[in-house]
């Protein structure tokens, strides 16, 4: 079956630390691919999306993320976390030339000060 | 610029009961949909509509009804509730089926007793 996977439920990360949320498509083809984020009683926002072209995507909040069609993965990254950044994540993907959009699990993001 | 306005915000019903969520927006947006979030799950797709007239079925439609009568509402009718249905639901329009920017509202958190 076609998935998205998120295989961290939970992480937590010093202020200041760096930053890797992992996710994982099972699609035959390359998807459309996005990052969300959601705070504590909020919608979603979009963070960043890939459609085509570099592989590595630049979001809002200083966040971005790789594109690995080898590991069919679209990890998120940020280089220093702040205690702003405290929520829960989430991978999804549109198939191509398909018309709905699949959400992985969620990773919550716990910061330490 | 309200953006998705859903209401209400929080309701408890009884199993058997039936009530509507409401969803508006104020985008000109053509494609709107529906999603329940329950932990561990991410979001799942109740159902969708791509323009005024038009709705189709998501992963997760059964005990739920849609109709979209004009391009701003996208009402969610709970038939018959039961406890399964206890869950957070949120509602989100874009400008395009899946390609854009998905804009949520802040959503309805709903317990069947």
């Amino acid at each position: 079956a076609q998935s998205v996977t998120q295989p961290d439920i939970h992480i937590t990360v010093s202020e200041g630390a760096s930053l890797e949320l992992r996710c994982n498509y099972s699609y035959g083809a390359t998807p459309y691919l996005f990052w969300y984020v959601q705070s504590p009683g909020q919608g979603l926002q979009l963070l960043l999306k890939y459609f085509s072209g570099d592989t590595l995507v630049q979001g809002i909040k200083g966040f971005e993320a790789e594109f690995k069609r080898s590991q069919s993965s679209f990890n998120l990254r940020k280089p220093s976390v702040h205690w702003s950044d405290a929520a829960e994540y989430f991978c999804a993907v549109v198939p191509n030339a398909g018309n709905m959009l699949t959400f992985g699990g969620g990773t919550r993001l716990m910061v330490k000060p | 610029n309200a953006g998705v306005t859903q209401t209400p915000k929080f309701q408890v019903l009884k199993t058997g009961q039936s009530m509507t969520l409401q969803c508006a927006q104020d985008m000109n947006h053509e494609y709107m949909s529906w999603y329940r979030q329950d932990p561990g799950m991410g979001l799942r797709l109740i159902h969708y509509s791509v323009g005024a007239g038009i709705t189709d079925q998501g992963e997760v439609p059964n005990g739920y009804n849609v109709s979209r009568s004009t391009t701003e509402d996208f009402p969610l009718r709970l038939l018959s509730a039961a406890p399964s249905q206890t869950s957070v639901y949120f509602c989100a329009s874009s400008r395009g089926q899946g390609f854009g920017e998905l804009f949520f509202g802040e959503g309805s958190r709903l317990t069947v007793l």
